[in-house]
This record gives structure tokens, sequence and C-alpha cells, in this order.
């Protein structure tokens, strides 16, 4: 069964720091990948997404993500977080069973960041 | 609509009445997922629906819920007789999954927030 695990739940990190947020997956066929972000008290959003061709994927907010297939892996990244970043964060999986796809997401990583 | 709409925003019952929330995808979507995100904790799968294919059920934690989806549009999650631990917020997404389909980013209602009482 296909399965996303997110390894921290809670990150705290002070502003101008860099931050790696992982995300590892199982899954034996074609996977699409996706980080969503979730600000206090609002819904979730696309933060950024592979489907295919380069590995580096970016968001406009200076978060990037890659896409490591031998790794099942595709850790979020950001050189230097805001406070405005401070939310959590869900990544999730698409892939196909019986050739439809279905979404798996993990259980979530809280950022804080700190002043 | 514009976006995936989920009625009501918020909703308080009494433990042991049922409940039910209801979710408008966006047109055209063929896919629809129901997830709860309770207090602290991830998103939690609940039931996904793709086209006329049978539900994936496999995320409901009880006999209590269930949910239908009429007409490959609106879908409505019922609970019945609802216990305190029920309270969480209720998530429905869509996406324009299917076959062969690579554009298959979920869009997220903002959620209807049961408290049960």
């Amino acid at each position: 069964a296909q399965s996303v695990t997110q390894l921290d739940s809670q990150v705290p990190v002070f502003e101008e720091a860099p931050v790696e947020l992982r995300c590892n997956y199982s899954s034996s066929v074609s996977v699409y990948l996706f980080w969503y972000v979730q600000y206090p008290n609002q819904g979730l959003q696309l933060l950024l997404k592979y489907l295919s061709g380069s590995t580096l994927v970016e968001s406009i907010n200076g978060f990037e993500a890659e896409f490591n297939k031998s790794q099942t892996s595709f850790h979020l990244r950001k050189p230097s977080v805001h406070i405005s970043d401070t939310a959590e964060y869900f990544c999730a999986v698409s892939s196909t069973t019986s050739g439809t796809y279905k979404y798996i997401f993990g259980t979530g990583t809280r950022l804080k960041v700190l002043a | 609509g514009a976006g995936v709409s989920q009625s009501p925003s918020n909703k308080v019952t009494e433990k042991g009445k049922d409940v039910e929330l209801r979710c408008d995808p966006i047109s055209g979507h063929t896919a629809l997922y129901w997830y709860r995100q309770s207090l602290g904790q991830g998103l939690e799968f609940l039931i996904y629906f793709q086209g006329n294919s049978a539900p994936d059920k496999s995320g409901l934690p009880s006999d209590r819920f269930s949910a239908e989806r009429t007409g490959g549009s609106v879908s409505t999650l019922t609970i019945q007789r609802t216990q305190q631990e029920d309270s969480a917020v209720y998530l429905c997404a869509s996406s324009r999954a299917g076959t062969g389909r690579k554009n298959t980013e979920a869009f997220f209602g903002q959620g209807t927030r049961l408290t049960v009482v």
C-alpha cells in the first residue's frame, strides 16, 4: 500500500535560517508529488508539485523540493525562512492503482519560525 | 463554482445526534476526497470517490460514518450517533484525477468544523 512519511511533526527554526522538511513515500509505480501549506486558520493550498521533467521544483515564495527517485524522497527546503512561513506543511503523493490516481497525504509538519 | 464549497462552515451538535456535511466539488472534477483534521493532528483520509467506480471507504473510522456522491458531483458525509471524538474539521477536496491525467492537483474546501457537545 502507498504511504507518505513526514518524519518531523514539528520544526522550530529561527528567522533567516535555512529549513528542510522531510518527506518519504513508498510506491512502486509512477508518482506525482505535492507539497501543500496550511497557514493558521486557513485552508490547504498547493505550494508546489512535481509531475515530470526537472526533479527540482520551486514555488513563488522561495521554497523548493527535489524529487529523488532512488531515495523515494521529496524534501522541502528554503534557504532563509520568514516569520510568515509559519504554517503546517503536508506532503502528498498521487499514484495510480488500477489506472486511476489517488492522493495519499502525510501527517504534516508544523513549521514554527522564531524571531 | 470557482472552488470547492463546503457547508455548513461550522456545526455544533449534541452527542448522539446525526449530522450531514456537504461538499460541492469543482465542476468537471471526477475525483472527490473527504479528510478529517483533528486539533494538532494531520490529515486523516476517510473516503475517495473516482468517477463511477466503487468508492474507497478504507479510511472510514467506524460504521457510523458513511458518504455518498450523487450524480458524480455533490457529496454528503453522514455521521450517525455522533461522539465527542468525532469533533474535528472535515475537509473535502476534488481533483481532475483520472486515467492518464497528469493534472492531478487537489483543491480543498475551507472545511466544516464539527463540534460535538
